[in-house]
């Protein structure tokens, strides 16, 4: 069974800019959950889609956005890119939302804004 | 409102001895509790998880966790160190609100593993 995937791994960016990160669960997984990951900040909750709709979300601007196909892939998008932004994105996908199987995680993409 | 609080941010220890990694946490629901470990450029990968079945939870590579609901904890444990194990371990909360869910993670456990 193959595990989340997230692509791309690594990504740079200038300030400014806009990304796209993506994120494809476990087969059969509907729950998708995104966090950033700092060494100042830790690891911080950014949203979770469950069957394309955002179901959670953590205390983020309005420039991390994402969204959830209904293939349960998921798209997390930053715009206006600034220098704090950058960090390890991890994803972490679920069968259900609110449930209390574990989450797998994905390997991450280590976004580096300069 | 619930919170993780991991109580060491480095840990070492000798190869060959007993881990302690300490973990408390607040929460005013019924929480599921997790250890989970990421080893340098990697995600994460569960260790084990509490879920209100038994109080003493066995995960993968040797690493057990008691959840103590009087003294709020659920530390990890491990009997004997290997080097393997040097990587960084995260104590995470999860709460089911009406169907939406909460997690919280610690600050995280660095584990130096001394030869």
């Amino acid at each position: 069974k193959a595990g989340v995937t997230q692509t791309p791994r690594y990504l740079i960016k200038t300030r400014g800019q806009q990304v796209t990160l993506s994120c494809s669960p476990i087969s059969g997984h509907r729950s998708v959950s995104w966090y950033q990951q700092t060494p100042g900040q830790g690891l911080q909750f950014l949203f979770e889609y469950f069957s394309e709709t955002q179901r959670n979300k953590g205390n983020f601007p309005g420039r991390f956005s994402g969204r959830q196909f209904s293939n349960s892939r998921s798209e997390m998008n930053v715009s206006t890119l600034e220098l704090g932004d950058s960090a390890l994105y991890l994803c972490a996908s679920d069968k259900t939302s609110g449930s209390y199987n574990e989450q797998f995680f994905g390997p991450g993409t280590r976004l580096t804004v300069l | 409102a619930q919170s993780v609080t991991q109580l060491d941010s480095h840990v070492s220890v000798s190869e060959g001895t007993p881990v302690l990694l300490r973990c408390n946490y607040s929460s005013s629901y019924s929480p599921s509790l997790f250890w989970y470990v990421q080893h340098p450029n990697k995600g994460l990968q569960l260790l084990l998880k509490y879920t209100s079945a038994a109080t003493l939870v066995k995960g993968i590579n040797g690493f057990e966790a008691e959840f103590k609901k009087s003294e709020t904890s659920f530390h990890l444990t491990k009997p004997s160190a290997h080097m393997s194990d040097a990587a960084e371990y995260f104590c995470v909360v999860r709460v089911n609100s009406g169907g939406y869910q909460k997690v919280t993670f610690g600050t995280g456990t660095k584990l130096q593993v001394i030869p």
